[in-house]
């Protein structure tokens, strides 16, 4: 139990271009998404939390209009990332979190973006 | 942004030897201590929650430690399998409101050879 699937799992890109990245709770209902991105040797860092049915709260540095996260189900949050240029290639990971005190995060296996 | 570091970045270790790893975080504001540990090409794989200083975990060969007045968990190994090679990662919540908003350290990368 307790899989979260991301698709693609890879992408190549042109500059300019969007790009999207689903994120998915297989298994359960997930109240809230967190969205990281990860550097070469760097740790995860997170770009931002999703709700289900509100709008994404950003950390701080990270452009909203550029990482437009939807989370229009208990199952679904998107990344796009909008205009993408060679410095957006990255590694991008999400995790889902049940609901319930315990909060625990699942995550997918990550997204490798690839911007030309 | 917080400040958890692991060292050492990467280790090699021969099958059968024991092994650790530390994470250290901001002493001030202790919240939990989350380890996982993430095999190639698959997704991040929760080990541990910690929460009270002198904490111990244990889940088969692997085992933890926390030290919550000094800012620091060790991770241990004991009688490392090839199947243990992965990367270890710690992860220090940002705030008491969400567990969810963690602050994550660039791992320890452990290869286990035969």
């Amino acid at each position: 139990g307790a899989v979260v699937s991301q698709h693609p799992s890879w992408v190549i890109c042109k500059s300019g271009t969007s790009v999207k990245i689903e994120c998915r709770s297989l298994d359960f209902q997930a109240t809230t998404m967190f969205w990281y991105r990860q550097f070469p040797k760097q740790s995860l860092m997170l770009m931002a939390t999703s709700n289900e049915g509100s709008k994404a709260t950003y950390e701080q540095g990270v452009e909203k209009d550029k990482f437009l996260i939807n989370h229009a189900s208990l199952t679904l949050s998107t990344l796009t990332v909008t205009s993408a240029h060679p410095e957006d290639s990255s590694f991008y990971i999400c995790s889902a979190s049940m609901v319930g005190p315990r909060n625990e995060q699942f995550f997918g296996p990550g997204t490798r973006l690839t911007v030309l | 942004i917080l400040n958890v570091e692991q060292s050492p970045q990467s280790l090699h270790v021969q099958e059968g030897d024991s092994t650790n790893f530390t994470c250290s975080f901001p002493s001030s504001n202790f919240y939990a201590l989350h380890w996982y540990r993430w095999e190639t090409a698959k997704s991040p794989e929760a080990l541990f929650v910690m929460t009270l200083n002198g904490d111990e975990k244990k889940k088969g060969r692997i085992s933890a430690t926390l030290n919550t007045k000094e800012g620091y968990s060790y991770l241990y190994i004991k009688g490392s399998q090839p199947e243990d090679s992965a990367t270890y990662l710690c992860a220090f919540p940002m705030t008491t409101d969400s567990w969810g908003k963690l602050q994550f350290g660039a791992g320890t990368q452990v290869v286990v050879t035969p």
